[in-house]
């Protein structure tokens, strides 16, 4: 268990919906970070927040978004759901921004 | 090009030898650290050891080892005395980067550790 915490663990929606991913992370880690994982682009980071700001940009679409807020905890949003994003998304923590990352179990969304 | 290399999809070792999973990287950058993950079948990502840039010695952790050849931008981990539970999904990664960090993964490479 790398202490950090992902809910829902499963999700399943339609397109077009739009769905919130949560994340907390390990107890004193400042940073968060969002990963996506599928099958034919394989893990892409997406975007790193650290005490409350954007830290990092990676490929992440405009139809997402993310924040965290002062109790350091994350949310990613995902709008305008299609089928090419159903994929394992991965939430992981560090204590500095460049240090070694603890990754959740992960939520595993299905657009059908 | 491709940030993170790892050119073997599939690897097979005999439980107690050592393996070398390859990773080569990309980086125009004096500053980065690189990392190897593993993924058991089960999915989860977890944090294996760590490299700086600046690290002149090889990272160790248990029985994981990175052999990191600075010139050569070859990062390998080298597992000794493989184990069962050591069959997985390993990833090279690199953090690339100052303020505006960016990470990057490999395609992963496959292990599995024969009785």
């Amino acid at each position: 268990d790398s202490g950090v915490t992902q809910t829902p663990k499963h999700l399943i929606t339609a397109t077009g919906q739009r769905v919130t991913l949560r994340c907390s992370p390990r107890s004193g880690d400042l940073s968060v970070y969002w990963y996506q994982q599928s099958l034919d682009q394989g893990l892409q980071f997406l975007i790193q927040y650290y005490n409350g700001e954007e830290r990092a940009k990676g490929n992440i679409l405009e139809r997402f978004s993310a924040q965290q807020f002062p109790d350091l905890h994350s949310e990613l949003n995902l709008s305008s759901l299609e089928l090419g994003d159903s994929a394992l998304y991965f939430c992981a923590s560090s204590v500095d921004p460049a240090g070694e990352q603890y990754f959740g179990p992960g939520t595993r969304l299905t657009v059908t | 090009a491709q940030k993170i290399t790892q050119t073997q999809p599939g690897m097979f070792v005999q439980e107690k030898e050592a393996v070398t999973l390859d990773c080569t990287y990309d980086t125009s950058d004096q500053s980065y650290g690189l990392f190897w993950y593993k993924q058991p079948s089960s999915g989860e990502m977890i944090f294996l050891i760590y490299q700086g840039s600046y690290d002149e010695q090889n990272a160790t952790e248990g029985r994981y080892s990175l052999n990191f050849q600075k010139a050569r931008k070859s990062a390998n981990l080298v597992i000794s005395a493989s184990q069962l539970g050591d069959s997985a999904m390993y990833f090279c990664a690199m953090r690339e980067g100052g303020v505006g960090n960016q990470f990057y993964f490999g395609t992963g490479t496959s292990l599995t550790v024969i009785p």
